[in-house]
């Protein structure tokens, strides 16, 4: 069974520009996350995604949004992109939004902004 | 709140010592409890959980980890040190809002060194 992919793998913007980045989960799977990983603040919780609704959101500002399409993939976007923003953006899916399953997640999204 | 804390930034260990990674847990409720390893240039692997139930919990690449509930504590552990282990911990706390939410909170992480 194929893992969670993410594309692109790379990406590198200017600073004010917008960015969307896709995820395709494990096949059968239909709970998907976002996590943002930086040196400074480590791993944080963007948002999760279940039946294409939003169940929750982690404190982030508004720029940063995203959604999940009838097949499960989801996509995240960040307008207005900022320094800060350059980060490694993970996303994990799982079978269900369940407090015990655990998350599968994919390889990231490695996003520079000059 | 749910958090959890990684005392050790850095554990260098020799290949063939047992090792072990910490973290320490605080949460209202019960916790649910994860370990992930990530390695160079790919994403986070699933390491073990502990949920209910048994305390010892076996998980992948040979570890196992104790819940210990008044040390709060849930520790990975392996016998015998691989130079194959050097790769970046971290410690997962599940959010519990009574809502079913999925997302994990993350600690600050520990990078394992196996020294040959």
């Amino acid at each position: 069974k194929a893992g969670v992919t993410q594309t692109p793998r790379y990406l590198i913007k200017t600073r004010g520009q917008q960015v969307t980045l896709s995820c395709s989960p494990i096949s059968g799977h239909r709970s998907v996350s976002w996590y943002q990983q930086t040196p400074g603040q480590g791993l944080q919780f963007l948002f999760e995604y279940f039946s294409e609704t939003q169940r929750n959101k982690g404190n982030f500002p508004g720029r940063f949004s995203g959604r999940q399409f009838s097949n499960s993939r989801s996509e995240m976007n960040v307008s207005t992109l900022e320094l800060g923003d350059s980060a490694l953006y993970l996303c994990a899916s799982s079978f269900s939004p369940s407090e015990e399953g655990e998350q599968f997640f994919g390889p990231g999204t490695r996003l520079t902004v000059l | 709140a749910q958090s959890v804390a990684q005392p050790e930034d850095q554990v260098n260990v020799a290949e063939g010592n047992p090792l072990t990674v910490k973290c320490t847990y605080s949460v209202s409720g019960n916790p649910y409890l994860f370990w992930y390893v990530q390695y160079p240039n790919r994403g986070l692997q699933f390491l073990l959980k502990y949920i209910t139930g048994d305390n010892l919990v076996k998980g992948s690449y040979g570890f196992e980890a104790e819940f210990n509930k008044s040390q709060t504590s849930f520790h990975p552990k392996k016998p015998s040190a691989l130079v194959s282990d050097s790769a970046l911990y971290f410690c997962a706390v599940r959010d519990i809002l009574g809502t079913g939410a999925n997302n994990l909170f993350f600690g600050t992480g520990t990078r394992l060194t196996v020294i040959p």
